[in-house]
């Protein structure tokens, strides 16, 4: 069975910095481009980033709401994927979900809050 | 950025019925759309990949079609459980973009 597992959010204030953690089971984690997406009633799905495999020098892409300040990273060894996150804006509230390329399986989110 | 303009935003259905929703894209997307499913206060699910293809496990009633810019979801002999808001997604082009959602309520 597929599953994956966010970790990391919480209530952090504007300028802070966080860290997301997405563990994934069920597949060769290895095989697959992951992404981060993000929910908010505001903006609804915004796709935040992806990375790609090991084949592809982990090429990384980013929505540009977040480049530069976002940044995603993965561990096949661990089957986990990485959502570092510095200087957060309000507007980065929301809940925020591992997908696997393709979207078809989505983690349960982790909700991240920025305020003070 | 592609922007994708799903209707409708909300549709009051019955067990049974057939529903459609659309998604317009505003540039071409060659297939490259997905079709999520969300229930309340659940994560999201993967209905349909690259225009027609069904997930893995996904009832035969869901069916996806569509090319070009403009793509439908339609769900035949709605069952209870399909009561949920339904979001398209494209993977075209970056930034990858996602429709406004489209909510099911029972009438």
């Amino acid at each position: 069975e597929v599953k994956l597992e966010e970790s990391g959010g919480g209530l952090v204030q504007p300028g802070g910095s966080m860290k997301l953690s997405c563990v994934a089971s069920g597949f060769t984690f290895s095989n697959y481009w992951m992404n981060w997406v993000r929910q908010s009633p505001e903006k609804g799905l915004e796709w935040v980033a992806e990375i790609r495999l090991k084949s592809n020098n982990y090429a990384t892409h980013y929505a540009e709401s977040v480049k530069g300040r976002f940044t995603i990273s993965r561990d096949d060894s661990k089957s986990s994927v990485y959502l570092q996150m510095n200087n957060l804006r309000a507007e980065d509230t929301g809940i925020y979900y591992c997908t696997r390329d393709g979207y078809d399986y989505w983690g349960q989110g982790t909700t991240l809050t920025v305020s003070s | 950025d592609i922007l994708m303009t799903q209707s409708p935003s909300s549709m009051s259905v019955s067990l049974g019925d057939t529903v459609s929703i659309t998604c317009h894209a505003s540039q071409g997307i060659s297939s490259n759309i997905g079709w999520l499913q969300q229930k309340p206060g659940k994560s999201f699910k993967g209905l349909i990949y690259h225009g027609t293809n069904l997930e893995d496990g996904v009832p035969s009633r869901f069916s996806g079609s569509g090319s070009g810019a403009d793509y439908s979801l339609t769900i035949s002999s709605l069952e209870s459980e399909d009561f949920a808001d339904y979001y398209c997604v494209q993977y075209a082009q970056f930034p990858r973009t996602f429709g406004g959602g489209t909510k099911l309520e029972i009438k």
